[in-house]
């Protein structure tokens, strides 16, 4: 299978500070990219996402930015809340759009 | 906001047992999907079901699992002889149509084997 990974595991923020969560992908020929949101003891959420022919896309307090030069897409929330502690999860579809690929996540806390 | 409804919210199987695991997808959805997320580690893909068949399963998806829409709301997926490397969360998730597109997921079963 594609490979989709996540820079770090951990990433604690201030509410109130913008966090970032990174994402490398290994497929140069995904072109659709999800982000999932996963709180404890639920299932992922879809958050926003994004196709290869863009390299933004903004959603409420949420942006996802593309760079497909080095197969790399990241997350980034505004205004942190602690509502927004969670596990982050990014998302590629396989080539027959059966399944996705999920990253390993990046596990958010924000510290009030 | 339609949900995808799984049930029961935590299953507690011996060892060889067989286990049924219960989603009710989104109501106007046509594409079911069940993954599988082992504790700490990523949500894995293991089967997707259109039209009363399976379109694609993983290597984890062997024998021992099945899929069924008995009836025009549940899709279930029953393992048949359980192992302990089967104790995981397991999330079904619907799309409308065949597009490639965000799935949508339910809470999941915590299928914990002794």
């Amino acid at each position: 299978g594609e490979s989709v990974g996540l820079h770090l595991p951990t990433l604690s923020v201030q509410e109130g500070d913008n966090s970032i969560i990174n994402c490398a992908y290994s497929n140069s020929a995904s072109d659709y990219f999800i982000w999932y949101k996963q709180e404890s003891g639920k299932g992922p959420q879809f958050i926003i996402d994004i196709r290869s022919n863009m390299d933004k896309r903004q959603g409420q307090r949420v942006t996802v930015l593309l760079n497909k030069t080095v197969k790399h897409l990241s997350l980034q929330i505004a205004a942190t809340q602690p509502g927004d502690s969670a596990v982050y999860f990014c998302a590629e579809p396989s080539n027959t759009g059966n399944q996705f690929y999920f990253g390993t996540g990046t596990s958010l806390t924000v510290i009030p | 906001e339609p949900e995808v409804t799984q049930t029961p919210s935590h299953q507690v199987t011996q060892m060889g047992q067989e286990v049924i695991l219960r989603c009710v997808p989104i109501s106007n959805h046509l594409y079911f999907y069940w993954y599988r997320q082992i504790l700490g580690q990523k949500v894995e893909f293991l089967v997707s079901f259109y039209n009363n068949e399976i379109s694609e399963k993983s290597e984890i998806f062997d024998d021992q699992f099945s899929v069924e829409r008995p009836d025009g709301s549940n899709f279930t997926l029953k393992i048949r002889s359980t192992k302990l490397e089967d104790s995981a969360m397991y999330f079904c998730a619907s799309t409308l149509d065949g597009r490639v597109q965000p799935q949508h997921f339910g809470d999941g079963t915590r299928l914990s084997i002794l």
